[in-house]
């Protein structure tokens, strides 16, 4: 099982609000990153070191920390934003990094 | 751009050896600012990190604990690459195989993923 945690699904009004959760003691200490995953392609990161945006990567999406909770945000959502997301951060078994289970968003 | 190119058999029989190859464009493998990583992804194991190669004025290795007695990734500096062996394998060890770049702990830029089948 992963050390990190996340709800394996989340749906979201198109145009709303919604956040992802991922919790994990090792995220107490280390940033999260974030990847969107549509079916059949590779993931894509869209969140690093818990609030930064990688160029073509729309404000929308934004991410946040506290305690052992990393959350990513997508204000606003778009029926493109459909798709699984993916935290990762570093574990503390001597891995240098861990994946959640990921979480399948829905748009409605 | 940065770009990886994954290649290497989708088919693989039990005991023997996974091999794939990451060729890498718009950055080089030797670079003192990235890692070069090797993650699969199966639907009972979701995305598993197996391990990672780096240069720092020397070249290091980090192997996931679960696999790590079985598992080499090698830079080839001669064709901008790297290589990502596995041994022993098993159906256990069916999934889809991505090469990564990877800074800092974030992967920005990912290979189009390679569906490695064992069995017989």
């Amino acid at each position: 099982s992963s050390e990190l945690t996340q709800d394996p699904a989340v749906s979201v009004a198109l145009g709303q609000t919604v956040r992802i959760t991922c919790q994990g003691d090792s995220l107490r200490s280390y940033f999260a990153s974030w990847y969107q995953q549509k079916p059949g392609q590779a993931p894509l990161l869209v969140i690093y070191d818990k609030n930064n945006r990688p160029s073509g990567i729309p404000d929308r999406f934004s991410g946040s920390s506290s305690g052992n909770t990393a959350s990513l945000t997508i204000t606003g959502a778009q029926a493109e934003d459909e798709a699984d997301y993916y935290c990762n951060s570093r574990d503390r078994s001597g891995n240098p990094c861990v994946f959640g289970g990921g979480t399948k968003l829905t748009v409605l | 751009q940065v770009q990886l190119q994954q290649s290497g058999p989708g088919l693989v029989k039990p005991s023997q050896t996974l091999s794939l190859t990451c060729a890498v464009s718009g950055d080089s493998v030797s670079s003192n600012s990235a890692a070069w990583n090797w993650i699969r992804q199966s639907p009972s194991r979701g995305l598993e990190w197996l391990g990672r190669t780096y240069y720092r004025s020397n070249w290091y290795n980090d192997y996931a604990v679960s696999v790590k007695s079985r598992i080499t990734i090698n830079p080839d500096t001669s064709k901008n690459q790297f290589s990502l062996q596995l041994n022993s394998v098993t159906p256990e060890d069916t999934a889809v195989y991505y090469c990564a770049r990877e800074r800092g702990g974030s992967y920005f830029h990912w290979g189009q993923g390679t569906l490695v089948t064992v069995s017989s």
